[in-house]
């Protein structure tokens, strides 16, 4: 069965320490991977995505993120955390040829303490 | 920049009522989704359409709901009777699906309460 898993519910770093938050993904075809960014009361935007190539990318905000096929994962990284990082992320992995839906994870909350 | 927008921002309505909930995609977007996310819980795609059909549909979708696109430029979700387990954040998503045009921007989401 296609899935999402983001192991961590709710994260807390302290301003400027360094953050990753994790996903895994069970899938049959070869995924397209994503992660979105929720701010409260807000909708869902893209930080970065990867299709194919060089597993290490860069999405906006100085997030980035490393595409590891032989663990199916595709952890969010960010060397230095802001207060306004402060919200839920989260990974969806998609197919091209499934009728290009997403399957979210269940979401990670991120807390920023000063 | 180009946004997908979504109205009403919040829905009120009494259980067994119709709803409408819309959407107005991207422009130059040819594929439309919909997804709901129920308070507290993961998001969930709900439909896919393109070319003016269904592509796909989750089991969440069934007869109680309905997708069109009336014109140009709206993209609608329609709950025909709604049930308190409707209750939940609607979100409109299109994309261009050519190559990198493959991601879906997501709209800021219709806040819908069953009564």
């Amino acid at each position: 069965a296609q899935s999402v898993t983001q192991p961590d519910i709710h994260i807390t770093v302290s301003e400027g320490a360094s953050l990753e938050l994790r996903c895994n993904y069970s899938y049959g075809a070869t995924p397209y991977l994503f992660w979105y960014v929720q701010s409260p009361g807000q909708g869902l935007q893209l930080l970065l995505k990867y299709f194919s190539g060089d597993t290490l990318v860069q999405g906006i905000k100085g997030f980035e993120a490393e595409f590891k096929r032989s663990q199916s994962s595709f952890n969010l990284r960010k060397p230095s955390v802001h207060w306004s990082d402060a919200a839920e992320y989260f990974c969806a992995v998609g197919s091209y040829n499934q009728g290009g839906k997403l399957i979210f994870g269940q979401g990670t909350e991120l807390s920023v303490k000063p | 920049e180009p946004e997908v927008t979504q109205t009403p921002s919040h829905q009120v309505t009494q259980m067994g009522q119709e709803v409408i909930l819309r959407c107005v995609p991207i422009s130059n977007h040819l594929y439309f989704y919909w997804y709901r996310q129920i308070l507290g819980q993961k998001v969930e795609f709900l439909v896919s359409f393109y070319n003016n059909e269904i592509s796909e549909k989750s089991e969440i979708f069934d007869d109680q709901f309905s997708v069109e696109r009336p014109d140009g430029s709206n993209f609608t979700l329609k709950i025909r009777s709604t049930k308190l387990e409707d209750s939940a954040m609607y979100f409109c998503a299109s994309s261009g699906r050519t190559g990198a045009s493959y991601e879906q921007y997501f709209g800021p989401g219709t806040r819908l309460t069953v009564t």
